[in-house]
C-alpha cells in the first residue's frame, strides 16, 4: 500500500537550535512529496515539495527538506528553531489513484507536533 | 492573491438541519478540495472539482452535497448530518487537478459541531 509515515507524535527542541521532523514514504514509481504546517484552528499552509531535480528543496520562513531516494525519506529540517515555529507539521504524497486513471490522490501522514522552547 | 476564504468560521447544527459551507478563492485556480479533519488526525479527501465538475467523491454520504457554482465558488451542503460529522472541514484549491504536482492551497476551515 502506498503511505507516508511521521513515526514521531511530538518534537521538542529549544529555540536557535537545528530542528528536524521525520517523514518517510512508500510509494511505487516517483514519489512528489510535500510539507504543510498548520496552526491551532487554521487550514494547513504550504511550505515546500519536491517533484524532481535537486534532493534539497528550500521553503517558507527558513525551511528546508532533503528527499533521500535511498532512505525513502523526505525530512524537514531548520537551522535554528524559532518559538513561532510550534504548530503540527504534515508530510503528504501525491499517488496515482486506482480507480480513476489519470487522477491523484493526496495521502497525508498523521502530523508531528512542533513544540520549540524558549 | 493566495487566499482561500470559508465561511463561516463556525457552524453549530441539529441533526435535522440544513446548512451550507462556502468556499471562495480568486487566485485563477481550476480544481477545488473539500477535505474533513477530525481532532488531532490528518485530513481525508472528500470531493475534488476540476474544472467546476466533480471528479472525485471519496465515497462520501449523501448527506454531504458538494456544488460548485463557478470557478471561483465551492459550497458544502449539509443535511440530517450525525454528531459524528462534527471536524474541521478545509477546503483548498489549486492551478489544476492532475498532471503536474501542484501546490494546494488551503481555507482556514469551518469547525463543524452537530447536536
Amino acid at each position: 500500500a502506498q503511505s507516508v509515515a511521521q513515526p514521531e507524535d511530538q518534537v521538542n527542541v529549544a529555540e536557535g537550535n537545528p530542528l528536524t521532523v521525520k517523514c518517510t514514504y512508500s510509494v511505487s514509481g516517483n514519489p512528489y512529496l510535500f510539507w504543510y504546517v498548520q496552526y491551532p484552528n487554521r487550514g494547513l499552509q504550504f511550505l515546500l515539495k519536491y517533484i524532481t531535480g535537486d534532493n534539497l528543496v528550500k521553503g517558507s520562513y527558513g525551511f528546508e527538506a532533503e528527499f533521500n531516494k535511498s532512505q525513502t525519506s523526505f525530512h524537514l529540517k531548520k537551522p535554528s528553531a524559532l518559538v513561532s515555529d510550534s504548530a503540527l507539521y504534515f508530510c503528504a504524497v501525491r499517488v496515482p489513484r486506482r480507480t480513476t486513471s489519470g487522477t491523484y490522490k493526496y495521502i497525508f501522514g498523521t502530523g508531528t507536533r512542533l513544540k520549540v522552547l524558549a | 492573491d493566495t487566499e482561500v476564504t470559508q465561511t463561516p468560521k463556525h457552524l453549530v447544527m441539529g441533526m435535522t438541519n440544513k446548512k451550507s459551507l462556502k468556499c471562495e478563492q480568486h487566485m485563477g485556480h481550476r480544481a477545488m478540495y473539500w477535505y474533513k479533519q477530525k481532532a488531532k488526525k490528518p485530513p481525508e479527501l472528500m470531493f475534488v472539482y476540476s474544472y467546476e465538475k466533480l471528479s472525485i467523491n471519496e465515497s462520501v454520504p449523501s448527506r454531504f452535497s458538494p456544488e460548485c457554482p463557478n470557478s471561483s465558488l465551492l459550497n458544502l451542503h449539509l443535511h440530517a448530518l450525525q454528531p459524528e460529522d462534527s471536524a474541521l472541514y478545509l477546503c483548498a484549491s489549486s492551478q489544476v487537478f492532475g498532471g503536474a504536482p501542484d501546490t494546494q492551497y488551503f481555507g482556514p476551515g469551518t469547525r463543524l459541531t452537530v447536536l
